[in-house]
C-alpha cells in the first residue's frame, strides 16, 4: 500500500541552528501540504502545495521558515534559525488534490525537539 | 471562515460503554467533515467522512458520526469501546476556497478507556 514517507522521524536541534524536513508523497497526488502540530493542539497548516506551485503560505513564519517542491515530487520544509517555540510534530499529507475533497493522507511525522 | 470546535479535551470511557466524542462547526458553504484518529507519535489515519451523501457516515473500527445541519454538528460514537481505541481524536471540516480545498482541523479530544 502506497504510503507518504518522512524523515527523519525524530530531530534533537539547539537553537539557532537549522533544521530540515522531508517529505515523498504518494505517487500521483498533485497535493502537498505541511502541518504543524505542538503538544495537545490539533495540526496547523503551515503550506500547502498545487503540484509545485504554493496555494496557501498564509500561516508559514516566513522569516525563518522556508518550503519547497521543486518538481512537484517530494517537497523540503526547513527552519532557521530554529528558536525553542518551533518544537512541534511537523506533519505531511498529500491528497489527489482539485475542487472536489480528496482524502488527505499522513506520514508519520518528524518530532522536533529545540534545546 | 470555516472553524471547528470539539467540546472536551479528555474523555473517559470504560471498556465495553459508549464513545460519544462532540465536533461542532462553521462553515460559510455544505462543508466536507471528518474524524481522523491519532495514536502516539504517528501521523493521523481517517476514521470517516461526510461529503453530502448519507448523513450517517460509517468508518472503520466500528465508529460512526451522523451530520446534523441544524445542529451544525458532527459527534462521533461507536456502541462499545475497546482497549485499542485509546488514542487522540480530531474532527476536521474542508471547504473550496479559490480552486482548492482548505482543511481546518479541531483542537482533539484524547479518549482513555478504562478496563
Amino acid at each position: 500500500e502506497a504510503e507518504v514517507a518522512q524523515s527523519p522521524r525524530y530531530k534533537i536541534t539547539e537553537k539557532s541552528q537549522a533544521v530540515a524536513f522531508w517529505c515523498d508523497p504518494i505517487s500521483g497526488h498533485a497535493t502537498l501540504y505541511w502541518y504543524r502540530q505542538i503538544l495537545g493542539q490539533g495540526p496547523e497548516l503551515l503550506v500547502q502545495f498545487q503540484d509545485e506551485s504554493v496555494v496557501d503560505d498564509s500561516q508559514l513564519p516566513k522569516d525563518r521558515f522556508s518550503a519547497e517542491r521543486l518538481k512537484g515530487v517530494d517537497s523540503t520544509l526547513k527552519i532557521q534559525p530554529a528558536e525553542l517555540g518551533d518544537s512541534a510534530m511537523y506533519l505531511c499529507a498529500s491528497s489527489s488534490g482539485g475542487e472536489r475533497y480528496n482524502e488527505q493522507f499522513f506520514g508519520p511525522g518528524t518530532r522536533l525537539t529545540v534545546l | 471562515a470555516q472553524s471547528v470546535t470539539q467540546l472536551g479535551s479528555h474523555v473517559s470511557v470504560s471498556e465495553g460503554a459508549l464513545v460519544l466524542l462532540r465536533c461542532n462547526y462553521s462553515s460559510s458553504v455544505p462543508p466536507y467533515l471528518f474524524w481522523y484518529v491519532q495514536y502516539p507519535n504517528q501521523g493521523l489515519q481517517l476514521l470517516l467522512k461526510y461529503t453530502s451523501a448519507a448523513t450517517l457516515v460509517k468508518g472503520i473500527n466500528g465508529f460512526e458520526a451522523e451530520f446534523k445541519k441544524s445542529e451544525t454538528s458532527f459527534h462521533l460514537t461507536k456502541p462499545s469501546a475497546h482497549m485499542s481505541d485509546a488514542a487522540e481524536y480530531f474532527c476536521a471540516v474542508s471547504e473550496r476556497s479559490g480552486g482548492y480545498q482548505k482543511v481546518t482541523f479541531g483542537t482533539g479530544t484524547k479518549l482513555q478507556v478504562i478496563p
